[in-house]
């Protein structure tokens, strides 16, 4: 069936990068999103990239996604304490149909 | 602003009780959606529509109710069917499913707690 993994925690350094990885199983996905949730929020939209991209960069965000081996990963450069957050990548299905992954707690440590 | 807004932020009620969470959006979306949040796991769709007067179900329906009389407003109602309530309720919205991304715009989200 359809889903969507992510690991549940990440702790880095402020100033490292941090890479958040995710693997899916539909591979008719049109679209990949990265979610962030800060406590007690609803998602924002951080990026997206189209499923027949490789690489998408925004700022400090970089987006990879390897299509053969199902993997997408967001990497955040310089990562600061406004970060901190639980970040979904979520797989576009259909128009109607969106599978979450579980989500990645990123904390960040002095 | 154009957004998309929930109320209460929080809600608690007794078991047995029937509970009615609000979802307004302004952003002129044809489509509507509530989620379900638990600790540690991604979010489960209820029910979703794409229009007014039409809604079909997600893969939690059970125990919820939904209503789409105004393009604006998706009401979710949790019945006492609902065997466990306590949760993070969601409310997205996404311009018509024929765009060429389905982006969704998320709500603040609701807690609701049982007592």
């Amino acid at each position: 069936g359809e889903d969507v993994e992510q690991s549940l925690f990440l702790s880095v350094r402020e100033g490292d990068s941090s890479v958040i990885n995710c693997t899916y199983t539909d591979s008719s996905s049109t679209y990949l999103y990265w979610y962030k949730q800060e406590p007690g929020a609803g998602l924002q939209l951080l990026t997206y990239i189209f499923s027949n991209m490789d690489m998408k960069q925004d700022q400090r965000l970089t987006v990879l996604l390897n299509k053969k081996d199902k993997h997408l990963s967001l990497r955040i450069a310089d990562t600061q304490t406004g970060d901190s957050a639980i970040y979904f990548c979520a797989e576009i299905i259909s128009a109607s149909k969106i599978i979450f992954g579980s989500g990645t707690r990123l904390s960040i440590r002095p | 602003d154009g957004g998309i807004t929930q109320s209460p932020k929080y809600l608690f009620r007794k078991e047995g009780q029937n509970v009615t969470l609000s979802c307004e959006q302004n952003l002129n979306h044809d489509a509507m959606y509530w989620y379900r949040q638990d600790p540690g796991q991604g979010l489960r769709l209820i029910y979703y529509s794409q229009i007014v007067n039409d809604f079909q179900k997600g893969d939690i329906a059970e125990g919820y109710s939904v209503s789409r009389e105004k393009k604006e407003s998706f009401p979710l109602t949790v019945t006492s069917a609902q065997k466990n309530p306590t949760a993070f309720y969601l409310c997205a919205s996404s311009i018509t499913p024929s765009g060429r991304s389905n982006e969704q715009f998320f709500g603040p989200g609701t807690r609701l707690t049982v007592l």
